[in-house]
């Protein structure tokens, strides 16, 4: 199957740290990739595997183990409430939200 | 600058039909694979369809909810991507975004991903 999987919604304490996973088989052979969308603006691109674009925080990593892929982000900001999706052969996970407290 | 501008959203009623337009600039389009995906209301990303380069083929792929409904299609001579929609239902109102897919691969495997996006255009599909 090429679905995969998210818990729909997590919360946290500003400056904690939050795991964000994606699970599924096609995860056991590819790489996510993660994208990150605030309300009312464009998906912004921010993790390829554990790899990350130019210009994202360094407090944004990702890792995989098996069939989950995990997004981390370590000293969560206010800025960083938003959706966050992952991707693998071409299929979307259904999203987790992220709230700051 | 890298940028994708997408144009075309609409209200359209149920049955109609839109052709969505994306206009790239700052990058090599013609050797990019372009996609687009779209969030319906309340809802997450969901891939729609992609189309490959000319020099890969240009064949197009879609998700089953779309398929034998909507066409992907590229003009390399202007720089632009189009999504033909037909037969629309209740169901395809969201916002619809073009996209570049992205590929690297080496020893470690492949990476995909999709970067830029564009801003998005609306699609309304109501009676």
């Amino acid at each position: 199957s090429s679905e995969v999987t998210q818990d729909p919604a997590v919360s946290v304490a500003l400056g904690q740290t939050v795991r964000i996973t994606c699970q599924g088989d096609s995860l056991k052979s590819d790489y996510a990739s993660w994208y990150q969308q605030k309300p009312g603006q464009a998906p912004v691109f921010i993790m390829y595997g554990k790899n990350r674009p130019s210009g994202i925080p360094d407090r944004f990593s990702g890792s995989t183990s098996g069939d989950t892929a995990s997004l981390t982000i370590t000293g969560v900001q206010a800025e960083d409430e938003a959706d966050y999706f992952c991707n693998s052969r071409l299929v979307f996970g259904g999203g987790t939200k992220v709230t700051v407290l | 600058e890298v940028q994708l501008v997408e144009s075309g959203g609409d209200l359209v009623k149920p049955g109609g039909s839109l052709r969505l337009s994306c206009a790239a600039s700052g990058f090599s389009f013609s050797n990019t694979w372009m996609t687009w995906v779209r969030r319906a209301p309340g809802k997450g990303l969901e891939w729609v369809g992609r189309i490959k380069s000319n020099s890969d083929g240009g064949t197009t792929d879609s998700a089953a909810p779309v398929n034998g409904r909507f066409s992907i299609s590229r003009d390399d001579s202007k720089n632009i991507l189009y999504l033909q929609m037909n037969s629309l239902k209740t169901e395809d109102t969201g916002v619809y975004y073009c996209t570049a897919e992205r590929e690297l691969s080496g020893w470690y495997g492949t990476y995909t991903w999709f970067d830029p996006w564009g801003q998005g255009t609306l699609v309304t599909v109501s009676s």
